[in-house]
């Protein structure tokens, strides 16, 4: 089944304790994508891949850090997390970047950050 | 900085009824205007638009695009409770389609 995963699907940590969030797609994308959302604020964009090696920042990349070493994943990485990091966290991906795509959503992440 | 307004921030109807939903956008040079629905988990594609007056549809779901104006309406016509759901709107710039810009969402809650 074509499919975004993230894991874990929920956690709950402290202040400091760096933590990755895994996103796996099986559908061969080429762009992979974060956000956050938060109530009021929407969905708003961390950071995104073209391809393997290719990140760059969206409009929240404070505190935040991607990697893209296999075009299949591409794990976010909070080296301090704080608590106005408590969020939804959505992965998503697309099959190209020189056209608009439909992006598959994963299912999410809740983060609580104490 | 791109920006995307949606309005009402939610509504509730009655099944059978119409509902128009409002995105208007600032954005540097736009490239595509996006429509999403989420219910309880991720967003799932509705439409894209990138020119102005045509109209998309898929089955009760209509939208269409005013590049003039900065502004799109999504119609739902016969709604159904299964129509509950946030709706969002973006918008992606001639940066490339990599970056994009959401609204806040419009809850829509369909009451039999």
């Amino acid at each position: 089944e074509a499919q975004v995963t993230q894991n874990p699907r929920y956690l709950i940590t402290v202040t400091g304790k760096k933590l990755t969030v895994t996103c796996s797609q099986n559908m061969n994308h080429e762009y992979m994508s974060w956000y956050r959302q938060d109530p009021g604020l929407g969905l708003r964009q961390i950071y995104y891949s073209m391809n393997v090696e290719v990140t760059d920042k969206g409009d929240v990349p404070e505190g935040y850090k991607v990697s893209r070493k296999e075009k299949r994943n591409f794990p976010l990485i909070l080296e301090s997390p704080s608590p106005n990091q408590t969020s939804l966290y959505f992965c998503a991906s697309s099959f190209s970047t020189s056209s608009y795509n439909e992006q598959f959503f994963g299912p999410g992440t809740r983060l609580t950050v104490l | 900085e791109d920006k995307v307004v949606q309005s009402p921030l939610s509504l509730v109807v009655h099944e059978g009824d119409t509902v128009t939903l409002n995105c208007s956008y600032e954005v540097t040079n736009f490239r595509s205007l996006l429509w999403y629905k989420q219910e309880k988990k991720a967003p799932t594609f509705l439409f894209m638009l990138t020119s102005s007056g045509i109209e998309k549809k898929s089955g009760r779901l209509s939208s269409i695009l005013d590049k003039k104006e900065l502004f799109s309406i999504l119609n739902i016509t016969a709604t159904q409770t299964g129509d509950s759901a946030i709706y969002l709107c973006a918008v992606t710039d001639s940066g490339g389609y990599q970056k994009v810009t959401f609204g806040t969402g419009t809850k829509l809650q369909v009451i039999p």
